[in-house]
């Protein structure tokens, strides 16, 4: 069965600190990771996948597959950034369609 | 304005009535989604679909029911045997082969 851990509910900074959102799987196969965001009063949005391994916002994310982690990471964190976040992993099913599960999300206070 | 709408944004309903959400997509998507957002547990797939007049149970889908007559449309239909029906619900889409889902607006179901 598959799993996503978000260890955090909240993770309250500083503007200008860095951040880390902690995410860690399991997965029997080779996993598709993502990291999609809620600003309030907005919908679910992607933010990034790890295959595409680029950086949006300032954010990054790598996966480790020794430690299964799929941490967030901003190197200074802005007002803007405050939002709940959330880890998901992507289940292929056999008709090329793919479900999404879900960590229970953090959520990113950034104080001035 | 392409994209999903969910309707209505507010539901209020009394215990022991059915109620239905609607959900609309006209990004041309095969697959659509049904999510839970509770506060502290992320989001939960309630039921999914892939194909029109086809639809599978995801993780919580006891006292729920869907239908997909359209390609478009993906209604959710709380039931009265739904014991705890009051929560914020996330309607998604995505295409064949592609990871990234789509997110609705949602609608927030309270029972009174």
């Amino acid at each position: 069965a598959q799993r996503v851990t978000q260890p955090e509910k909240l993770l309250s900074v500083f503007k200008g600190a860095p951040v880390e959102l902690k995410c860690n799987y399991s997965y029997s196969g080779s996993p598709e990771l993502f990291w999609y965001v809620q600003y309030s009063r907005q919908r679910l949005q992607l933010l990034l996948r790890h295959i595409s391994r680029e950086s949006i916002k300032g954010f990054t994310a790598d996966l480790n597959k020794g430690e299964t982690s799929f941490h967030l990471k901003k190197p200074f964190a802005q007002e803007e950034d405050s939002a709940m976040y959330y880890c998901a992993l992507s289940g292929r099913l056999r008709s090329g369609y793919s479900t999404l599960t879900f960590g229970k999300g953090t959520m990113l206070l950034v104080s001035p | 304005d392409g994209g999903i709408t969910q309707s209505p944004k507010y539901l209020f309903r009394k215990e022991g009535q059915n109620v239905t959400l609607s959900c609309e997509q006209n990004l041309n998507h095969d697959a659509m989604y049904w999510y839970r957002q509770d506060p502290g547990q992320g989001l939960r797939l309630i039921y999914y679909s892939q194909i029109v007049n086809d639809f599978q149970k995801g993780d919580i889908a006891e006292g729920y029911s869907v239908s997909r007559e359209k390609k478009e449309s993906f209604p959710l239909t709380v039931t009265s045997a739904q014991k705890n029906p009051t929560a914020f619900y996330l309607c998604a889409s995505n295409g064949q082969g592609k990871d990234e889902q789509f997110f609705g607006p949602g609608t927030r179901l309270t029972v009174l």
